[in-house]
């Protein structure tokens, strides 16, 4: 069974400064990846970053960075200096490799960024 | 960018008559577009997978009869919501794969709030 584990339903963080974003899961599945998702207000969902489970490395992808730790089974979601456009919702998601249709979403966490 | 387009964005039925929610890939063709579900302050859920020529492939506990699924073209698919019902009333979100963008292809449409009254 697939399980994506988002604890903190809501969060807040200044502006500027940087906040970590929890998620961790739980799979059998050998080969897998893990998405970051932004949900603003008006509901679509944007694309953040990718981490393969094989990926040697921490994926990065401008203000936001992915720390993986495969062991713990963690990949939390870090954003470097807050902006007033974070604030929104973020789903962690994870696809198993097998299955090329199947997201499983974690349940959310609300992000306020105060000016 | 890729896009995928979903209307509408709002919409109020009273209990008992159907809506159709469309949702169109811009500038690709999808093959495959995949329908969510999303409660208040919940995540998603998978429904099901449509593709284009052939029956969908709904997910376990999903009436196929209540939630109708047309992939009529590889530009276009389309929720039907049966005979809906307040407890149909929810966030829907279509989803559809750009081909050669690899994992960062998956892009959601922007979704669809339905209230039954």
């Amino acid at each position: 069974a697939q399980k994506i584990t988002q604890t903190q339903p809501g969060m807040f963080v200044q502006e500027k400064e940087a906040v970590t974003l929890d998620c961790t899961y739980d799979t059998s599945d050998p080969s897998y990846g893990l998405f970051w998702y932004k949900q603003p207000s008006s509901g679509e969902m944007i694309f953040l970053i990718y981490q393969g489970s094989y990926d040697q490395q921490n994926a990065t992808e401008g203000r936001y960075s992915l720390n993986f730790q495969k062991a713990r089974k963690s990949a939390n979601l870090v954003i470097s200096a807050s902006q007033l456009g974070d604030s929104a919702m973020y789903f962690c998601a994870m696809r198993p490799l097998y299955n090329y249709n199947k997201f499983y979403f974690g349940s959310g966490t609300k992000l306020n960024v105060k000016p | 960018g890729a896009v995928v387009s979903q209307h509408p964005s709002r919409v109020i039925c009273k209990s008992g008559t159907s809506v159709k929610i469309e949702c169109r890939s811009l500038d690709f063709q999808a093959t495959t577009m995949f329908w969510y579900r999303q409660f208040p302050k919940q995540s998603l859920m998978l429904m099901a997978t449509s593709n284009e020529g052939s029956k969908a492939t709904y997910e376990q506990g999903v009436e196929k009869d209540k939630f109708l699924i047309n992939h009529a073209s590889l530009t276009l698919s389309t929720l039907t919501v049966t005979s809906a019902h307040p407890e149909d009333s929810s966030f829907y979100i279509c989803s559809a794969r750009v081909q050669g963008q690899g994992e960062k292809g998956y892009t959601f449409g922007s979704g669809t709030r339905l209230t039954v009254v």
